[in-house]
Formats: structure tokens, C-alpha cells, sequence
């Protein structure tokens, strides 16, 4: 299975601040990578797909980045309904599908 | 509107049977591959379970391999998931997620979560 490392795990950032959270695939996976923003209590949503692909949708604030085992998500300008948790996922081979452990988005 | 609702969860105790029930709404459902998610309490995302749109591709996690068994009826627009040998590491929000028509085995669509709890 490809195993997904994303960092920092959590992090203290003030609104206005840029924002940059990291994935790393245990092998190559191409672009085949979606990024997922989760608050409290409700489902994921996708925010990009193939990497760097904005759903539709999703504001241009958020920006994807990185091939074949390094990526990056982005937030260019952070909002307070930003404050959330990220996950990264593959899907260049499954089965299994698989998630990064999440990076959790806080208030300083 | 595009939807997904999740039923049929609750408290089972170990052993235990339950069956997940995902209505879909506002798409044609037969058109779309289907998967299922789990997120235990507090921890990140697992998937679980795919299904492709005409029930002739289904892949399990390893984890649930054996005991859970994936479904669809596109005439009735659902999902299921039905789950047996349940066990505590069982415990979590299940959701229904639907394959992205344009990047395939990523989920756009997601239900609003259905919580099975394992526990005597």
C-alpha cells in the first residue's frame, strides 16, 4: 500500500497569514493526488484533484502543487472559516485507497 | 440537489451484525463508482470499501476483508454496507462517498456520516 506523510500534523496560523501544508507518497504517484478540507463534526470536502486542480467551487485562495511524490497545498491568504483540518489522498493505485494522517489548522 | 444520506447506524456489540444504507439523490447514481470511508473517533480518514457502477469491480481494505460486503441497487438509488464479525476497532462514522466523474478514485460528493459504535 502507499503509505501518505503529510506535516506538520497541526499548526498556529493568524488570519491573513499564507499557509503551506505537505504530502509525501511512499512511492511515486504521479498527480494522482486530492486534497480534502474537514471541520468539526461535518464530512470531507474535496478542495483538488490531479494535484493542482481547484474543484469547482473552492476559492482561489486555495492552490495545489507537486508530481510524483512530493506535494503541497496552499493557502494563499487564510480566512477564518479556513480553520480546519487537511487531509492529502492518493488514488494513483488501489486497492487500498489511501489518506494522509491530516493536518490540523488552528487559531494563534 | 445533489445528495448522499447515510442510514442504519448504532450500538452493536462485538460479533454484532448492522447495515449501512447510503440514498442517493440529485445525480444518476447508476452512472457513478461508490465507495465508503470511515473515520474513527478522533483519528484521520479510512477508506473502506469501492464499488464500480454496475457492481462489477468491488475492492475491500484489508481490515474489513472477510466480514463487510459491499452493494448497490441503482434502480432504488442506495449504497449499502452491510457489516458483520463487528469489532471494537469497528467504531467510527461511516460515510458514503461518490467517485469523481473527471479524477476517478477521488470522492466529491460525500454523505453526512452515519456513527456505528461496537461495544458490550
Amino acid at each position: 500500500a502507499i503509505r501518505m506523510t503529510q506535516s506538520p500534523s497541526s499548526l498556529s496560523a493568524s488570519t491573513g497569514d499564507r499557509v503551506t501544508i505537505t504530502c509525501r507518497a511512499s512511492q511515486g504517484i504521479s498527480s494522482y493526488l486530492a486534497w480534502y478540507q474537514q471541520k468539526p463534526g461535518k464530512a470531507p470536502k474535496l478542495l483538488i484533484y490531479s494535484a493542482s486542480t481547484l474543484q469547482t467551487g473552492v476559492p482561489s485562495r486555495f492552490s495545489g502543487s507537486g508530481s510524483g511524490t512530493d506535494f503541497t497545498l496552499t493557502i494563499s491568504c487564510l480566512q477564518s472559516e479556513d480553520f480546519a483540518t487537511y487531509y492529502c489522498q492518493q488514488y494513483y493505485s488501489y486497492p487500498p485507497l489511501t489518506f494522509g494522517g491530516g493536518t490540523k489548522v488552528e487559531i494563534k | 440537489e445533489v445528495q448522499l444520506v447515510e442510514s442504519g447506524g448504532g450500538l452493536v456489540q462485538p460479533g454484532g451484525s448492522l447495515r449501512l444504507s447510503c440514498a442517493a439523490s440529485g445525480f444518476t447514481f447508476s452512472s457513478y463508482s461508490m465507495n465508503w470511508v470511515r473515520q474513527a473517533p478522533g483519528k484521520g480518514l479510512e477508506w473502506v470499501s469501492y464499488i464500480s457502477s454496475s457492481s462489477s469491480t468491488i475492492y475491500y481494505a484489508d481490515s474489513v476483508k472477510g466480514r463487510f460486503t459491499i452493494s448497490r441497487d441503482n434502480a432504488k438509488n442506495s449504497l449499502y454496507l452491510q457489516m458483520n464479525s463487528l469489532r471494537a476497532e469497528d467504531t467510527a462514522v461511516y460515510y458514503c462517498a461518490r467517485d469523481s466523474s473527471v479524477a476517478l478514485g477521488a470522492f466529491d460528493i460525500w454523505g453526512q456520516g452515519t456513527m456505528v459504535t461496537v461495544s458490550s
